[in-house]
């Protein structure tokens, strides 16, 4: 079955801390990849998204995200978190004619 | 504004009675999807929708029902046969391009059954 794994459930970090979130699935062949976030109150929202090209890819507040074929792994990266960066961050991966299918999500906090 | 609007946010409800929680896109969407969120579990598919008048089951469709009468709307019912019902509900619309765009979320519905 195509699942999403994401290795962590909490962080805690620091400001000016670097950031990185993992994020592996289990499709074969090609696939898109997403990291949505939701900040507290708020909806869900994309961050960024992979489909094909450069794999390392830039989203929106300074987010990336590196796509690595050979460890089926797309994860989420940022040099310097801020407080406002507390959210909770879900990748998602769809491949074919398959739906989309999330992550556990991981919980950040940024303490100030 | 273009967007999906999920009422009510919050809900409360009795064990044993049905509830239904709307959805409603003004995107054009074709594709209509609920999604339940629970604390560590991310969100897991309930049903989708890629047309009018049909839909599939998604990983956790028992105990829920859907119907797709109209383009923009996608309501879910949530019957007395779900055994955990007490959750956040999420509703998205993408269009019907095999996963090529993003999906659009509501900001969601939280019941509460006691």
């Amino acid at each position: 079955a195509q699942s999403v794994s994401q290795h962590n459930h909490h962080v805690i970090l620091s400001e000016a801390a670097s950031l990185e979130l993992g994020c592996n699935y289990s499709y074969g062949g090609t696939v898109n990849l997403f990291w949505y976030v939701q900040y507290p109150g708020q909806h869900l929202q994309l961050l960024l998204k992979y489909f094909s090209g450069d794999p390392l890819v830039k989203g929106i507040k300074g987010f990336e995200a590196e796509f690595i074929k050979s460890k089926f792994s797309f994860n989420l990266r940022k040099p310097s978190v801020q407080w406002s960066d507390t959210a909770e961050y879900f990748c998602a991966a769809i491949s074919g004619y398959s739906t989309l299918t999330f992550g556990k999500g991981t919980m950040l906090l940024v303490s100030p | 504004d273009g967007g999906i609007t999920q009422s009510p946010k919050y809900l409360f409800r009795k064990e044993g009675q049905n509830v239904t929680l709307s959805c409603e896109q003004n995107l054009n969407h074709d594709a209509m999807y609920w999604y339940r969120q629970d604390p560590g579990q991310g969100l897991r598919l309930i049903y989708y929708s890629q047309i009018v008048n049909d839909f599939q089951k998604g990983d956790i469709a028992e105990g829920y029902s859907v119907s797709r009468e109209k383009k923009e709307s996608f309501p879910l019912t949530v019957t007395s046969a779900q055994k955990n019902p007490t959750a956040f509900y999420l509703c998205a619309s993408s269009p019907l391009d095999r996963g090529n765009s993003p999906l659009h979320f509501g900001n969601g519905t939280r019941l509460t059954v006691t």
